[in-house]
């Protein structure tokens, strides 16, 4: 159980294009979401907090009208990163916290975005 | 701000030998993970500690938790090829917010 997918697994995009990234949770409801983003070699950055229903809430730093979250339903939050630039560059992980859990958090397999 | 130190960053280790990777983190805190990365993979979970004491073994592998100090310890014992990784320590920004801020990550090398 308790399993999280992420779709597309790798993405190549050229430059001002607008890519999204689909992560779902498999087997549970998941009241919120979370997408991180790790640079290669370097540590996750946490981005944003996505809950089903509500607007995202975004760390400091990220641009909220680049980086486009959508939590629709219990299953499916939808990271999309508009006018991709080359540093947008990255391995995107979302995880996902089962509706009531107090502290269990399911990463997703990451998404690789290459920006060309 | 919460902060999260882990050193070493680069742990290169022969086949049987024991280490020790550390955690500080610099705020009080409800929870801290342990997650183990391979290469162009996501994170597995290894261990949850919840309270102070909060000791978990799994194979090779033993954590623990030590709140007044705000330090975590992640051991390794007679380590193997298999463990080779990068391993991060994750803690819970307080109020169980469940927004982690993460270390830097310890890359294992474990030489046969």
């Amino acid at each position: 159980g308790a399993v999280v997918s992420q779709h597309p697994s790798r993405v190549i995009c050229k430059s001002g294009t607008s890519v999204k990234i689909e992560c779902r949770s498999l087997d549970f409801q998941a009241t919120t979401m979370f997408w991180y983003r790790q640079f290669p070699k370097q540590s996750l950055m946490l981005m944003a907090t996505s809950n089903e229903g509500s607007k995202a809430t975004y760390e400091q730093g990220v641009e909220k009208d680049k980086f486009l979250i959508n939590h629709a339903s219990l299953t499916l939050s939808t990271l999309t990163v508009t006018s991709a630039h080359p540093e947008d560059s990255s391995f995107y992980i979302c995880s996902a916290r089962p509706g009531g859990a107090i502290y269990e958090q399911y990463f997703g397999p990451g998404t690789r975005l290459t920006v060309t | 701000e919460l902060k999260v130190e882990q050193n070493p960053l680069f742990l290169s280790m022969q086949e049987g030998k024991n280490y020790t990777i550390y955690c500080n983190y610099s705020t009080t805190s409800d929870r801290l993970y342990w997650y183990r990365q391979d290469p162009g993979k996501s994170l597995e979970s290894l261990f949850v500690l919840l309270s102070n004491g909060a000791v978990k073994q799994e194979g090779r592998l033993m954590a623990s938790l030590d709140t007044k100090a705000r330090l975590s310890t992640l051991h390794i014992t007679a380590a193997v090829h298999d463990l080779s990784a990068t391993y991060f320590c994750a803690v819970d920004r307080k109020g169980g917010s469940e927004k982690l801020v993460f270390g830097k990550g310890t890359k294992l090398t474990v030489n046969p």
